[in-house]
């Protein structure tokens, strides 16, 4: 069973506008969240993270909101630029990943930012 | 510069030719973990290692193995490889869990492989 879920695989938009990208996670017990950005024939890179006791992380122009009663969180990109055309993936974990450290992947949402 | 350096970063072998994906990082990370990538399934779980000689499954864990004798290098070993094996595959590491931002991944940048 799925524990972290993006349900659409694609996303475009115009350059400028909003981006929104969602995540659903079923597991209560998830602490601690990220967002992982990739592009072709690189390694995902780390974006934005937000812990359970915020509802609202902002990183200049990429925000993610947390609401932990419908287990979603999204990320907000504003304005969208055509170099944010990238892979999306979202990562939650326990215990901040506890003595593990792992994180469970989403299965990503390709973002299309169009000039 | 912190990095994770996989090699090779392209490969193509034949079924059943054992094959190793090296993995090393340079950050003095107690956790890494390989991953495979395949359309429509994301970012999958091989194996993960929280310290030296210290290895677990992940989610999907058949037909690989994995070593941790020193802590800067964590191989990715395929005894016998076969086609369903052909992915994109990725090492990655943190400086473990337990606080807000330990276990940031930071991810080499993959190695191609295919198996015919």
């Amino acid at each position: 069973d799925q524990q972290v879920k993006q349900n659409s695989p694609s996303l475009s938009v115009q350059e400028g506008r909003i981006s929104i990208l969602n995540c659903d996670y079923t597991n209560s017990m998830f602490d601690y969240f990220l967002w992982y950005k990739k592009y072709p024939a690189e390694g995902p890179t780390f974006l934005i993270s937000i812990s359970s006791i915020k509802d609202k992380n902002e990183d200049g122009r990429f925000t993610v909101f947390l609401n932990k009663s419908a287990k979603h969180l999204s990320l907000h990109i504003v304005p969208s630029q055509p170099g944010d055309s990238a892979v999306y993936f979202c990562a939650a974990s326990e215990n901040y990943g506890g003595s593990q450290g792992n994180l469970i992947f989403g299965k990503g949402t390709k973002l299309s930012v169009k000039p | 510069e912190a990095q994770v350096t996989q090699n090779p970063r392209y490969l193509i072998t034949v079924t059943g030719k054992k094959l190793t994906v090296t993995c090393s990082q340079n950050m003095n990370h107690e956790y890494m973990s390989w991953y495979r990538q395949d359309p429509g399934l994301g970012l999958r779980q091989i194996y993960y290692s929280m310290n030296v000689e210290v290895t677990d499954k992940g989610d999907v864990p058949e037909g690989y193995k994995v070593s941790r004798k020193e802590k800067r290098n964590f191989p990715l070993i395929l005894e016998s490889p076969s086609p369903n094996q052909t992915s994109l595959y990725f090492c990655a590491s943190s400086s473990g869990g337990g606080r807000p931002g330990a276990n940031v991944l930071t991810f080499g940048a993959g190695s191609r492989l295919t198996v015919l």
